[in-house]
């Protein structure tokens, strides 16, 4: 089976701008999560996607949002973006997270300047 | 105050010794505690999952322990090798929430 697959792996951008992440997850897996990682915070939860439905969201603000596809496939966009959201963004894929395995994928790495 | 800890903060040993990595956490109501390894620049992956009426899981050389009653976890590490090096993160699951630890940074030297 392929793994999670995050496009793209890096990406630098402007403040201000806005930036769309995409995440394809393992074939058969509904459940799509959305993480951002720092060095200073660890690893944040974003939002949860199940089938094509947002489940569960974290404490991020309005400029984060998302969405799931048909077909499972995941976006994630960041509008008005600022310095400290540069980091890692990692999305997961899992049956169902409650209860089964999650399968990383690789992240893409935002840098803003 | 994080509900997942993770001690030591950063921890470095000498390949081929052993390691014990502690959390502890105040998340209820418990479902599942999952210990992930994450190499750097890289996603986490999964090592061990464990549900409340677990109190031992193996995985090759990481053994998982899990008090439910004390709230603690530690992941052991036996015969360590270089390529345990990475960051071990701690992830407790109460219902739909998953509440993620600080990690533990280990270093494995020659």
């Amino acid at each position: 089976k392929a793994g999670v697959t995050q496009t793209p792996r890096y990406l630098i951008k402007t403040r201000g701008q806005q930036v769309t992440l995409s995440c394809s997850p393992i074939s058969g897996h509904r459940s799509v999560s959305w993480y951002q990682q720092t060095p200073g915070q660890g690893l944040q939860f974003l939002f949860e996607y199940f089938s094509e439905t947002q489940r569960n969201k974290g404490n991020f603000p309005g400029r984060f949002s998302g969405r799931q596809f048909s077909n499972s496939r995941s976006e994630m966009n960041v509008s008005t973006l600022e310095l400290g959201d540069s980091a890692l963004y990692l999305c997961a894929s899992s049956l169902d997270p409650r209860t089964y395995e999650q399968y990383f994928g690789p992240g893409t790495r935002l840098t803003v300047t | 105050k994080n509900q997942v800890e993770q001690s030591p903060q950063s921890l470095i040993i000498l390949e081929g010794k052993n390691c014990t990595l502690q959390c502890n956490y105040t998340v209820s109501p418990f479902s599942n505690l999952r210990w992930y390894k994450q190499d750097t620049g890289r996603g986490p992956v999964s090592l061990t999952i464990m549900t409340f009426s677990e109190n031992t899981k193996s995985n090759g050389r990481y053994t998982a322990t899990l008090d439910a009653d004390t709230k603690q976890s530690s992941l052991h590490i036996t015969a360590s090798q270089l390529s345990d090096s990475a960051s071990y993160i701690c992830v407790v699951s109460a219902g739909g929430d998953m509440r993620f630890g600080a990690g533990t940074r280990l270093t494995v030297k020659p």
